[in-house]
């Protein structure tokens, strides 16, 4: 089956920096979700990206599909930024939406 | 506009007892997920539904039963509990496009305990 990698698998940042967040797949894809688990476990949507690039406020996300992978970036992180990101990807057809194992991200004051 | 909505979301349960996590979504999504998250590890998908009346076996389907009872509800059984499915349960549905799963929205969470 597929394989979604992500990198890196943890991350300390000081509130204000920057970062970026990979996430590499073995074959192609049709579908692509970025999700955010917040501290107390709730999954929330930040972006459907199969491909492109799409921005919400200080988070964007870029996927390039023939190349199989996508970035999501984060600017000036916040403290509410911490919890873990998951990348998420689904081939055609199947209806598996495949998780990799996430980045875990601790944003300190 | 409640979205995906999970009962219970705590139960502790002894091995060998049965139980059955319920799930609703009202945004009249065709498809529904039953997803595994262990501590620190990503989310693993146990059955789906493409859609009503269909139910087919994801990554780890072992020990666990499906029902999709109509188009708005999607229950997930433990015939005979074992602590190895001690772990949080998600519940997920997405408006399916052109064959594909599309976006998915999650419920908060089912957390179990088998002692």
């Amino acid at each position: 089956g597929i394989q979604v990698e992500q990198s890196p698998p943890d991350l300390i940042l000081q509130e204000g920096a920057n970062s970026t967040l990979r996430c590499n797949f073995s074959d192609s894809v049709n579908n692509l979700q970025w999700f955010h688990q917040n501290p107390w476990g709730q999954l929330i949507n930040l972006f459907y990206i199969p491909s492109g690039t799409k921005q919400n406020g200080r988070l964007s996300a870029t996927t390039v599909a023939t190349e199989r992978y996508s970035l999501l970036y984060i600017s000036s992180s916040q403290t509410t930024d911490s919890g873990v990101y998951f990348c998420a990807v689904e081939r055609g057809g199947g209806f598996k939406t495949i998780f990799g194992a996430g980045t875990r991200l601790f944003v300190k004051a | 506009n409640a979205g995906v909505t999970q009962t219970p979301k705590f139960q502790v349960l002894k091995t060998g007892q049965s139980m059955t996590l319920q799930c609703a979504q009202d945004m009249n999504h065709n498809s529904m997920y039953w997803y595994q998250q262990d501590p620190g590890m990503g989310l693993r998908l146990i059955y789906y539904s493409a859609s009503e009346g269909t139910t087919d076996k994801g990554e780890v389907p072992n020990g666990y039963n499906v029902s999709r009872l109509n188009k708005r509800e999607f229950s997930l059984r433990l015939e005979s509990a074992a602590p190895s499915q001690t772990s949080v349960y998600f519940c997920a549905s997405s408006d399916t496009q052109r064959g594909f799963a599309g976006e998915l929205f999650f419920g908060e969470g089912s957390r179990l305990t088998v002692l």
